[in-house]
Parts: C-alpha cells; structure tokens; sequence
C-alpha cells in the first residue's frame, strides 16, 4: 500500500537554527498538509498546499513556517529560526484530486528544539 | 473555530470488553467525520469516516461509528477487542468543503490480553 514517508524521524536542533522537514507524499496525490503535536496535545492543522500555492494556513502558520513543492515527489516544511516552543511531532499528509477529504498521513518528524 | 472533544483520555480494558469512545464537536453546519487509529510507532491510518447517508458506519477491523447530528456526536465502538486493538485513537472533524481537519487529544487505549 503507497505511505507517506517522512525524513528525518527525529530532528534535533539548537534554538535559533534553521530546519527541514521533508515529506514525500503518494505520488498520484496533489493535496498537501502539514499539522503538527505538541507533547501531550492535539494535532493541529499548519497548512495546506495545492497547485503549489497554499490553499489555507492556520494562525500558527507565520512567517518563520515555510512549504514549498522543490521537485515532483517532495514537500518539505521550513522553519527558519526555530523556538523552543517549535518542539513537536510534524505530520505530513496527502490526499488525491478523487477523494480530496481522505488525507493519508505519514508517520512524522519529532523536533526537538534545545 | 470549530473544536473537537474527546474524553477519557487513558481506557484500558481486557480482551474481548466492548469499546466505546466518544467525540463531539462544536461546528453546527455540514461536517466530515473521521476516526483515525496510530498503532505504536505507525502513521495515523484511517479507520472510518462519514460524509453523508446511513448514519451508522462500519470501518476496518470490526469498528463502527455513529454520527448523531442532534448531539454532535461520531462515538466509535468495537463490540469485541483484541490485544492488536491497542494504540491510540483519534476523532477528527473538516467542515464541508474544506480540507482543515480539527482533532481530538486522542484516546488512548491499552488491550490487556
């Protein structure tokens, strides 16, 4: 069965950095999310891209959050200076143009800001 | 902004108990209705989902869902668990016409064999 894989499985970084997350979505998909979990808190919706445009951000979504569609397979979320508070487990999804309300989810990528 | 609420945050019950857990949410108009399971160390897959019709829905492993749209309610059941059951279960609500999910904290349960 096609997943959503998403590298690295954790991500360790130092206040301040920069990070990527990449995600390589189903590829017959054309709908992207990203949502992340803070410990011990619901899954929250960042954003969502089709067209390589967003469709729909959140508030948490500002400007030190980036998506971007770099090739064919990948999606990766940026986070240009990382917080402390960014420290959370990144969820990418997919969903196809037949059935664009069933997303796909990858395992994630936990952040760990020091 | 539309939220979804889950209780009973930790169920642990033996094999072959019935499971029952709910989820509301506070969105008054048309809405998708999810349930999403994460095994341990897995991706969240989905279990079920209701758009429209029979309000009753039946999802993989032998769960069902009801949505009682007078309760804004989607309760997930399982008659009879197994030990495979354990993991962790998410209710998830996207208005209609939108794609934005809002989830519940998740339930987490632990089948004891």
């Amino acid at each position: 069965e096609p997943e959503v894989t998403q590298t690295p499985s954790h991500q360790v970084t130092q206040m301040g950095q920069e990070v990527i997350l990449r995600c390589v979505p189903i590829s017959n998909h054309l709908y992207f999310y990203w949502y992340r979990q803070i410990l011990g808190q619901k899954v929250e919706f960042l954003v969502s891209f089709y067209n390589n445009e967003i469709s729909e951000k959140s508030e948490i979504f500002d400007d030190q959050f980036s998506v971007e569609r770099p090739d064919g397979s990948n999606f990766t979320l940026k986070i240009r200076s990382t917080k402390l508070e960014d420290s959370a487990m990144y969820f990418c999804a997919s969903s196809w143009l037949g059935e664009i309300n069933i997303q796909y989810f990858g395992a994630g990528t936990r952040l760990s800001v020091l | 902004a539309q939220s979804v609420s889950q209780h009973n945050h930790h169920v642990i019950l033996s094999e072959a108990a019935s499971l029952e857990l709910g989820c509301n949410y506070s969105y008054g108009g048309t809405v998708n209705l999810f349930w999403y399971v994460q095994y341990p160390g897995q991706h969240l897959q989905l279990l079920l989902k209701y758009f429209s019709g029979d309000p009753l829905v039946k999802g993989i492993k032998g769960f069902e869902a009801e949505f009682i749209k007078s309760k804004f309610s989607f309760n997930l059941r399982k008659p009879s668990v197994q030990w495979s059951d354990t993991a962790e279960y998410f209710c998830a609500v996207s208005r209609y016409g939108n794609n934005r999910l809002a989830f519940g904290k998740g339930n987490q349960v632990v089948v004891i064999p």
